[in-house]
């Protein structure tokens, strides 16, 4: 059974510090993972999906990399603003046709950045 | 394009009432798939919906329970409701022929069950 974990479930950062989230899974069948951003009360996000035949993708200031054989994902975010205060998931959808509408989330880490 | 949509926004419940929701995708979007987070569990995966066709289920109990039409807008219904229903209802569309598609999210149903 596929588990996705996230460490720390909470980070609290000054504006302006590089940091990195990081996220787990067991099962490295996986065809791809992806990251999604989530704000108080609302829906999520897609921020980055890497496929797992690549090993990361980049997106502005946000760049997430995938090393499926250790079961390992980081979210890396540059330069952190106020803005990018948000409960922050990654998921992962399992290989085969049969999977192709299912994500299994981690908990998600909570990021704070103080101005 | 017009992003997911979901109605309606909150609910208020007591307990042994039925609930519908609906959803309904991004344009194009065959595929529609169901979550329940709560503080608890996280996020869950119900089940997805493609071409009016259940396509994939989670372990979720069977009060709960989904349709899909033919414009692909998608229903998920939970009868008796139980004070452990309490949750965001999120919905997802995708394109859906594909595992490589990103799912895109809709901003939840808010159900509170008294």
């Amino acid at each position: 059974k596929q588990e996705v974990t996230q460490i720390p479930a909470a980070l609290s950062v000054p504006e302006g510090e590089n940091l990195v989230l990081n996220c787990s899974f067991t099962d490295s069948a996986i065809y791809n993972l992806q990251w999604f951003r989530q704000d108080p009360g609302k829906g999520l996000t897609s921020l980055l999906l890497i496929q797992s035949s690549q090993r990361e993708q980049t997106s502005g200031r946000l760049n997430a990399s995938l090393d499926k054989s250790s079961g390992r994902s980081t979210l890396y975010i540059a330069a952190s603003q106020p803005g990018d205060s948000a409960t922050y998931l990654c998921a992962v959808r399992h290989s085969g046709s049969s999977n192709t509408g299912k994500l299994i989330f981690g908990q998600g880490t909570t990021l704070q950045v103080k101005p | 394009k017009a992003g997911v949509t979901q109605t309606p926004r909150y609910l208020i419940k007591t307990r042994g009432q039925q609930v519908t929701l609906s959803c309904s995708p991004i344009s194009g979007h065959r595929s529609v798939s169901w979550y329940q987070q709560t503080p608890g569990q996280g996020l869950q995966f119900l089940f997805e919906y493609f071409s009016e066709t259940q396509r994939n289920k989670g372990n979720f109990p069977g009060r709960f329970s989904g349709r899909q039409f033919s414009n692909s807008r998608s229903e998920m219904n939970v009868s008796t409701l139980e004070l452990g229903d309490s949750a965001l209802y999120l919905c997802a569309s995708s394109p859906g022929t594909s595992g490589a598609d990103t799912q895109y999210f809709g901003p939840g149903t808010r159900l509170t069950v008294l």
